[in-house]
C-alpha cells in the first residue's frame, strides 16, 4: 500500500464551477504537507502548503484533517488554466517528502 | 537565476549502459533530491543531499550512485541501465530545512533504456 494516495482522476470540471479533492496519506507522523500542480510534461511547481489551521490562497482552499490523515484541495471558479495534475506531498517519519501519484483536473469551457 | 537545470532532457539508452544525469542550481540551497517519475507511480525518491559531501538513498536507490562534491551539482550516475529505469527524472533543491520547505525541480530528463 503506498503511503500517500490519490484518486487519479479525471475530474472533468465545467468552467467556473468548484472541484475537491483528497489525498490520504497512512504515516500518522508526518509533519509538513503540500499541493504541487503539474503541468503536462512539465516539472511540478509548489501551490501551496497546508497548515493545521486550513489555508486559502485566492481560489483555492487546502484543509488538514490528521484525526482521519488526509488533506484536501479546493478551487473554486475554476478557470481553463486550473488543468493539471495535482501531487499531494507529505514528510515521512524521516522527514522526507512522499508524492502521491497526482490527481488530474480537465476544466471545459 | 536559472534556478535548478537539468541536462540533457532526453536521452536514449541501450540496455547496460551507463550514464550521468547532471543537475545543478544557482539558488546557494542545501537539500537536493532526485526523484523519478513513472505513470501511476508518481514522484518517488531516489538519492538526496544535505549539504556537499554528504547524500543517503531515498526509496528507490538500487541501480543508481550519487555524489555531492559541491553545494551547486548533484549528478546521477545510472551504472547499468535496464529497461525498468526508463522514466522521466527530476532533481529538485531546497532551502533551509530541507523537504519541509519549497522544492524547486529542474525540467526533468527524458530517459528511455532499450
Amino acid at each position: 500500500r503506498k503511503e500517500v494516495e490519490q484518486d487519479p482522476g479525471p475530474f472533468n470540471v465545467p468552467e467556473g464551477a468548484t472541484v475537491a479533492f483528497n489525498c490520504t496519506y497512512s504515516n500518522s507522523a508526518s509533519q509538513s504537507f503540500f499541493w504541487y500542480r503539474q503541468d503536462c510534461r512539465k516539472e511540478p511547481k509548489l501551490l501551496m502548503s497546508v497548515y493545521s489551521s486550513g489555508n486559502e490562497d485566492g481560489r483555492f482552499t487546502a484543509q488538514l484533517n490528521r484525526a482521519s490523515q488526509y488533506i484536501s484541495l479546493l478551487i473554486r471558479d475554476s478557470k481553463l488554466s486550473d488543468s493539471a495534475t495535482y501531487l499531494c506531498g507529505t514528510t515521512d517519519s524521516w522527514g522526507k517528502l512522499q508524492f502521491g501519484a497526482g490527481t488530474q483536473v480537465v476544466v471545459t469551457p | 537565476n536559472a534556478g535548478v537545470t537539468q541536462t540533457p532532457k532526453f536521452q536514449v539508452l541501450k540496455t547496460g549502459q551507463s550514464m550521468t544525469l547532471q543537475c545543478a542550481q544557482d539558488m546557494n540551497h542545501e537539500y537536493m533530491s532526485w526523484y523519478r517519475q513513472d505513470p501511476g507511480m508518481g514522484l518517488r525518491l531516489i538519492h538526496y543531499s544535505v549539504g556537499a559531501g554528504i547524500t543517503d538513498q531515498g526509496e528507490v536507490p538500487n541501480g543508481y550512485n550519487v555524489s555531492r562534491s559541491t553545494t551547486e551539482d548533484f549528478p546521477l550516475r545510472l551504472l547499468s541501465a535496464a529497461p525498468s529505469q526508463t522514466s522521466v527524472y527530476f532533481c529538485a533543491s531546497s532551502h533551509p530545512s530541507g523537504f519541509e520547505e519549497t522544492q524547486y525541480f529542474g525540467p526533468g530528463t527524458r530517459l528511455l533504456v532499450l
